[in-house]
């Protein structure tokens, strides 16, 4: 199987900090890499596809990048709202894989 | 709007069996592979089953082969989760996923004597 290694698993930024959020393949994943935003009691919602896709409907402050092995969301510019943990999920191979997931707090 | 409306969660003993089903709405069903994903209490994610458009092909982790079943049926736009065989570890939110993309709201399954 491959694992995702996501990094830090906890987070503290200030609104209006530029935020990032890592996770690393344990193979080549080309760029077949989500990442989801997951509030307390909800779904996961789907940020980016593919490494760097947008998602409709979601704020332009959130951003990904990488391909291969190492990827990065990042948040522009921290919002109230955009407290959450953040998962990132490999599609390329089964068994799809999740990283361990970041918990984002305003500091 | 797509909706993903999972049912059939609750508690059930060790050992015992379980049905989990997902009514779709808001898009051609038949046209997309569904999948079921959990989450254990305060735990991470796992991609449990994909299946195919037509049901034709299927895809389990590792740890819930040839005790999880998953099927869809096309006509009534509904995806299930036929689980045998339950184990304490198999307590988690289940949700019904078309893609990754779309997620239903979730459904509990707890696993306990």
């Amino acid at each position: 199987d491959i694992q995702m290694t996501q990094s830090p698993s906890f987070l503290s930024a200030s609104v209006g900090d530029r935020v990032t959020i890592n996770c690393k393949a344990s193979q080549n994943i080309n760029r077949y890499l989500n990442w989801y935003q997951q509030k307390l009691g909800e779904a996961p919602k789907l940020l980016i596809y593919n490494a760097n896709s947008l998602q409709t409907g979601i704020p332009s402050r959130f951003s990904g990048s990488g391909s291969g092995t190492d990827f990065t969301l990042t948040i522009s510019s921290l919002q109230p709202e955009d407290v959450a943990t953040y998962f990132c999920l490999q599609h390329n191979s089964w068994p799809f894989t999740f990283g361990s997931g970041t918990k984002l707090e305003i500091k | 709007e797509v909706q993903l409306v999972e049912s059939g969660g609750g508690l059930v003993q060790p050992g015992r069996s379980m049905k989990l089903s997902c009514a779709a709405s808001g898009f051609t069903f038949s046209s997309f592979p569904m999948a079921w994903v959990r989450q254990a209490p305060t735990k991470g994610l796992e991609w449990v089953a994909t299946i195919s458009t037509s049901g034709g092909s299927t895809y389990y982790r590792d740890s819930v082969k040839g005790r999880f079943t998953i099927s869809r049926d096309n006509a009534k736009s509904t995806l299930y989760l036929q689980m045998n065989s339950l184990r304490s570890e198999d307590t988690a939110t289940y949700y019904c996923t078309r893609g990754g993309a779309y997620w239903g709201q979730g459904v509990m399954v707890t696993v306990s004597s």
